[in-house]
Parts: structure tokens; C-alpha cells; sequence
């Protein structure tokens, strides 16, 4: 089935360490995003990619980072200058203004 | 500066009553999307409708309609008869370009048995 399989589902990250989480879609979209939310909040946007070999920052983009490589993959790095991490990661993907579709989050913990 | 605002922060109702969502938006663009989109405990977002700017007709589906004034600039949403599986988070969002998607804090619907 087509679809965004975000991994893992639950990380912890020690202080100063980066950790990389992992966003594929084998839905041939063009545009992909990484949002954050935080416990009774709505979305904000990190990084966002409208195609191969280009990114933009979006609101909150201090203390990530992302590739993009491949059409198929936006791996999010969250660095160890991102002071308070926790939070649930969310993947999307699009294509022009078609409803984006979401993958099922990646939880990310300080130890 | 585009902005979504879900004033409810959360509704509880009992089963088979009627719940409506306010979901009322800011932009100066002509054109634009709205969206809602329901995340189950599960975590994952669930796309449920997209309207755009120059279509204010309202929808129905199924149990679930939508609402659209762009003289009040207000997307809300009515779930008729709800159900326990309705119990999610609801979000609004707006979308003035193809990256520029703003969403609303969502309101947490809790149908109770």
C-alpha cells in the first residue's frame, strides 16, 4: 500500500547526542514536511522540501536539520542545539495542493 | 499573516448528540485551502475534507458536514449522532501556498458511552 512509514515510533536522545529520524513515502509526491507538536498545540512546521536537493526552513527550524536526497526520503536530525526536544515528529507529503499526507509520528524523549 | 483559531480546547458530549467545532481563520489572500484533519489516539492525522477559497458550498458526509463563511471567515464542522470512535483531536488548517500551512491548536472531542 502507498503510504509514509515514519521510524521509530518512540526515540530517546541523551544530552548532547543528535539523533536522525527517518521519513519515506512511496507516494511519488514531490513536497515533504516535518512538523513538530507539542502536547496541546497544533502544528509547526520545521523543514519542508518541494523537491530533490532542496530545503527550506520553515518557523521553527533552529536546531534541526534535514536532507534530501532521494525523492522518497527527508530524514529529520535533531541536534544537540535543540534545547528541549521532546516532542511527537510528524512526516507529510504532498503533492501541489492535494491534502498532505501524514506518516504516524515519531516520539521523541530526553533520557 | 495567516493564523487558524480552534477557540474550543476540548468538548465532551454523550453519544448520539450532535457536536459542532469552530474552526475561524485569518488571511489577506484571495485564494486559499482549509482543511480538517482528525488525530486519533494513534497519533496519526487522518484527512477528512479540503476546501478551497472560491467554494463555499457546504459538504455532507455521512454523519460529518462542514460549514464555510467566508463573510465570517469560519470553517466549522458538525458531527451529527456521535460516536465513541468520533473521540480524536480536531484540527483546522489553512493553506495560502503550496509550503505555507497553518493549523489550528485542534480541540479534543471526547464522546463519552
Amino acid at each position: 500500500d502507498g503510504g509514509i512509514t515514519q521510524s521509530p515510533k518512540y526515540l530517546f536522545r541523551k544530552e548532547g547526542q543528535n539523533v536522525t529520524l527517518s521519513c519515506e513515502q512511496n507516494l511519488n509526491h514531490d513536497a515533504m514536511y516535518w512538523y513538530r507538536q507539542d502536547p496541546g498545540q497544533g502544528l509547526r512546521l520545521i523543514y519542508y522540501s518541494q523537491i530533490v536537493n532542496d530545503f527550506q526552513k520553515g518557523d521553527i527550524a533552529e536546531g534541526y536539520s534535514v536532507s534530501r536526497e532521494k525523492k522518497e526520503s527527508f530524514p529529520l536530525t535533531v541536534t544537540s542545539a535543540q534545547k528541549n526536544p521532546t516532542a511527537f515528529y510528524l512526516c507529510a507529503s504532498s503533492m501541489d495542493y492535494q491534502p498532505q499526507h501524514f506518516g504516524d509520528g515519531t516520539r521523541l524523549s530526553i533520557l | 499573516a495567516q493564523k487558524v483559531t480552534q477557540a474550543q480546547t476540548e468538548i465532551s458530549v454523550v453519544e448520539k448528540e450532535d457536536v459542532t467545532l469552530d474552526c475561524v481563520y485569518e488571511t489577506r489572500d484571495t485564494t486559499y485551502y482549509l482543511f480538517w484533519y482528525k488525530q486519533p489516539p494513534s497519533g496519526e492525522l487522518v484527512f477528512l475534507i479540503r476546501r478551497n477559497s472560491f467554494d463555499e458550498q457546504n459538504e455532507i458526509s455521512g454523519r460529518y458536514s462542514w460549514n464555510f463563511q467566508k463573510s465570517t471567515s469560519s470553517f466549522n464542522f458538525t458531527i451529527t449522532a456521535s460516536q465513541v470512535v468520533d473521540s480524536a483531536v480536531y484540527f483546522c488548517a489553512l493553506r495560502v501556498n503550496n509550503n505555507d500551512m497553518r493549523f489550528g491548536a485542534g480541540t479534543r472531542l471526547t464522546v463519552k458511552p
